[in-house]
């Protein structure tokens, strides 16, 4: 069974300023690694996934994540943070189970944005 | 291109009445089907999965049942609710594969 750990349930940047938020997972077998953003009161949104290839991986909105199978880490990072990134964000580890996949996802974490 | 809608966007309830809530899919077929719950604190909680019409897998007992009428539709549903029902739903919509698309969600408010 898979299960993921999100370091840090807020985290406060400055404007312009890196983001860097931290997830770690632990799955039996090679994971599907996601990101979703979620804006207040909406629904999840894909920022990025990470399935075979490339380890690092680009998403919407200029964000990006490294696969780090040595580290069983997938943390999100964008170099200059916009107030529009205010949200919180979500990471998940996919697995397949009897007949579907199933997503665990982490407890989330609150970015907030200073001007 | 797919959405999912859901409604009501929100609702109050009191005690003891029942629920339903619908998600619908568009512009997929036979998609695989997810409640979510996300309650103050908790993160997300799969509560149902459907791979097909008629076929509901739950994830965790409790007072809630889904159902799937039609091959694009979800219906979440209770005969009581309780208190600790209070939260935001969200259905998501997959097409059998690693990723999962979320509906805008449901605020449910149980007093």
């Amino acid at each position: 069974a898979q299960s993921v750990t999100q370091l840090g349930s807020h985290v406060s940047v400055s404007e312009g300023a890196l983001v860097l938020l931290r997830c770690n997972y632990s799955s039996s077998v090679p994971p599907y690694l996601f990101w979703y953003v979620q804006y207040p009161n909406q629904g999840l949104q894909l920022l990025l996934k990470y399935t075979t290839g490339a380890t690092l991986v680009k998403g919407i909105n200029g964000f990006e994540a490294e696969f780090k199978k040595s580290e069983t880490s997938f943390h999100l990072t964008k170099p200059s943070a916009h107030m529009s990134d205010a949200a919180e964000y979500f990471c998940a580890v996919s697995e397949y189970g009897s007949n579907d996949y199933k997503l665990s996802f982490g407890a989330g974490t609150t970015v907030t944005v200073r001007a | 291109s797919q959405t999912i809608h859901q409604w009501p966007a929100t609702l109050v309830q009191p005690v003891g009445s029942p629920l339903s809530l619908e998600c619908t899919v568009e512009g997929t077929s036979n998609p695989n089907l997810y409640w979510y719950r996300q309650a103050a604190g908790r993160g997300l909680q799969l509560l149902f999965y459907s791979v097909g019409i008629g076929q509901i897998s739950s994830e965790v007992p409790q007072n809630l049942s889904a159902s799937r009428p039609q091959d694009r539709q979800f219906i979440l549903s209770s005969k009581k609710l309780l208190l600790s029902d209070s939260g935001f739903y969200l259905c998501a919509w997959s097409a059998g594969g690693d990723t999962q698309y979320f509906g805008p969600g449901t605020r449910l408010t149980v007093l």
